[in-house]
């Protein structure tokens, strides 16, 4: 089982649609959990993180489900800037975060 | 400065050459990551710095990749007699402190030809 593991999609979804990804991790231990979103040919750049409380940042709601060791992403009323590829990323212990292979989205007018 | 810093922001070099990138972090990040990322594919860790510690290499893909870390600052990461599978984006990000969040620079495009 890979460390970290989301699907690559891509979703394709017209515009003020509700999306959401899940990503799974391995390590039991994991600590810390973020979403990254990358745009074509960029860097990826802090979306937001996850807390075990949950977490809300205006269209966009984080979860983390330690028992079934999966964290999720819920985008409302999808933009076609929301376009892009976003990443999970789980520090597990190490210090050294590990990245998912990223979720593509598509939003269509 | 303001962000992560990366330098040559592309770089095209011939098979056998020897190539040298540089990443200067956030001023005050303690960590420094390395990672490649080749087209369509994710994000593969290469080696962690920590403040003074011993780096953790363990990502690393041969020896012919090194990096250090100078002063606890400016980061360079070289890659001898270069192949065309190196040819990837390398990536460096910072952080404050072990596991808050990571910054990016905007990378640099290695081509080996």
């Amino acid at each position: 089982r890979k460390e970290v593991e989301q699907d690559p999609g891509p979703f394709n979804v017209p515009e003020g649609a509700t999306v959401a990804f899940n990503c799974t991790y391995s390590n039991s231990a994991s600590q810390s959990f973020f979403w990254y979103r990358q745009d074509c040919r960029k860097e990826p750049k802090l979306l937001m993180s996850v807390y075990s409380s949950g977490n809300e940042d205006g269209r966009f709601t984080a979860q983390l489900n330690r028992a079934s060791q999966y964290i999720s992403l819920l985008i409302r009323d999808s933009k076609l800037s929301d376009s892009a590829t976003y990443l999970c990323v789980v520090e597990g212990g190490s210090y050294i975060p590990t990245f998912g292979r990223g979720t593509s989205l598509i939003v269509h007018p | 400065g303001a962000g992560v810093s990366q330098s040559p922001s592309n770089k095209v070099t011939e098979k056998g050459k020897d190539v040298e990138l540089r990443c200067d972090p956030i001023s005050g990040h303690t960590a420094l990551y390395w990672y490649r990322q080749s087209l369509g594919q994710g994000l593969e860790f290469l080696i962690y710095f920590q403040g003074n510690s011993a780096p953790d290499k363990s990502g690393l893909p041969s020896d012919r990749f090194s990096a250090e870390r100078t002063g606890g600052s400016v980061s360079t990461l070289t890659i001898q007699r270069t192949q065309q599978e190196d040819s990837a984006v390398y990536l460096c990000a910072s952080s404050w402190m072990e596991a808050s969040d990571y910054t990016f620079g905007s990378g640099t495009r290695l081509t080996v030809v």
